[in-house]
């Protein structure tokens, strides 16, 4: 089956700072990739996916990540944290049964 | 503009009790399904359906039930309520499988 690995329990930054969030996968298959956000008390927002193409996919709030196939990899990434960028982020899978898998998650903590 | 609309947002059962959680969706979607999150552990898969008549388990299955009413619902039931389901619990959908999940604002369970 496959799984998700966010191996960054917590992460603190600096606001203004850049920002990289690790995500390895593992699939058999080309894989269907996520990063979805969570605030305090709420459900999860899509961020962006991957299904094919262009392996650097943008998404929203200024947001992107790159598919590297050979690192089973998929990192989030933002040039400049905002303070209201502190939340909890999810990475995750699509296989092949039609389920989903999700890591772990990264909670994020913006530094004055 | 409901989206994912899942109900009790709160509830208290004592152990043994048994009890359902309501989920719907009102964006026509073929999939649905329900997680369970818990601190450090991420989302965890324990039921879904990828279209309506047919249900899956998921990673977490045991000590639950599922039932795809139509395509609008789906619902989670707890038959004998045990500690261990202490959880807060999400439903999602999308429109079909491997793609973009919407979900509810979950549904906090304490078991006494």
């Amino acid at each position: 089956a496959q799984s998700v690995t966010q191996p960054d329990i917590h992460i603190t930054v600096s606001e203004g700072a850049s920002l990289e969030l690790r995500c390895n996968y593992s699939y058999g298959a080309t894989p269907y990739l996520f990063w979805y956000v969570q605030s305090p008390g709420q459900g999860l927002q899509l961020l962006l996916k991957y299904f094919s193409g262009d392996t650097l996919v943008q998404g929203i709030k200024g947001f992107e990540a790159e598919f590297k196939r050979s690192q089973s990899s998929f990192n989030l990434r933002k040039p400049s944290v905002h303070w209201s960028d502190a939340a909890e982020y999810f990475c995750a899978v699509a296989g092949v049964n039609n389920d989903m898998r999700f890591g772990a998650g990264t909670r994020l903590t913006v530094k004055p | 503009n409901a989206g994912v609309t899942q109900t009790p947002k709160f509830q208290v059962l004592k152990t043994g009790q048994s009890m359902t959680l309501q989920c719907a969706q009102d964006m026509n979607h073929n999939s649905m399904y329900w997680y369970r999150q818990d601190p450090g552990m991420g989302l965890r898969l324990i039921y879904y359906s990828a279209s309506e008549g047919t249900t899956d388990k998921g990673e977490v299955p045991n000590g639950y039930n599922v039932s795809r009413l139509n395509k609008r619902e789906f619902s989670l039931r707890l038959e004998s309520a045990a500690p261990s389901q202490t959880s807060v619990y999400f439903c999602a959908s999308s429109q079909i499988a491997k793609n973009i999940q919407y979900f509810g604002a979950g549904t906090r369970l304490s078991v006494l």
